[in-house]
């Protein structure tokens, strides 16, 4: 069965404490693994994507890596505003159309 | 640009009741998806359209839930009789084109609880 699992399921860091977020997948066939970033009453808003194992993306204090079982995505420096829940997803290739699996998610709380 | 609309923003109804939701996807955007997110979880797939057409539906509880897309536009969502189970942000997203690399874009959700 394919699987999609994020940890920690929370985490509390000091403004300006660097830390990592894992996504470890099961699955046959990945086709594309998205980060998304969630505040609290909003819908995800879309971070990055993800296709080959050895690619990065970086956007502001956030990283993002993809190896063949898992992705991380490393903030760097963060501060209280990158505090929301971060959640991965991944599409396969045997999905029909652009279906999405999501992990759980990892809340983030960054205090000042 | 506008985003994804959807309305109600909060919803409270009592089990057994009906419900429906609507939601406006990105103006050209051919493909919308409605999730279902229970709190702590991630969400997760109901029913996903290309423009009329249904592409997946095979998480959508079809013996309650019900959802079109008329002239692929706007899509609505309904539920009937609703559970307790069912209390959950309902979220509704769109993409430009099904197949290729392209994100979704989700709107805010209608949050329901059923009591």
């Amino acid at each position: 069965e394919d699987q999609v699992t994020q940890s920690p399921e929370a985490l509390r860091l000091q403004e300006g404490e660097s830390s990592s977020l894992n996504c470890s997948y099961t699955v046959s066939g990945l086709r594309g693994l998205f980060w998304y970033r969630q505040d609290p009453g909003k819908g995800p808003e879309f971070l990055f994507t993800l296709y080959s194992a050895g690619e990065e993306k970086e956007k502001e204090r956030l990283k993002a890596t993809l190896t063949k079982k898992e992705s991380f995505l490393h903030i760097t420096a963060p501060k209280p505003e990158d505090s929301a829940t971060y959640l991965c997803a991944v599409r396969l290739i045997k999905a029909a159309g652009n279906k999405l699996t999501f992990g759980g998610g990892t809340r983030v709380l960054v205090k000042p | 640009e506008a985003g994804v609309a959807q309305s109600p923003r909060y919803k409270i109804i009592e089990k057994r009741q009906s419900v429906a939701f609507w939601c406006n996807p990105i103006s050209g955007h051919a493909t919308l998806y409605w999730y279902q997110q229970i709190l702590g979880q991630g969400p997760k797939l109901l029913i996903q359209f290309q423009n009329n057409g249904v592409v997946d539906d095979s998480q959508l509880p079809k013996d309650r839930f019900s959802a079109e897309r008329l002239k692929g536009v706007d899509s609505t969502l309904k539920i009937q009789p609703a559970k307790l189970e069912d209390s959950a942000v309902y979220l509704c997203a769109s993409s430009s084109l099904a197949g290729a690399h392209y994100e979704q874009y989700f709107g805010p959700g209608t949050r329901l609880t059923v009591t």
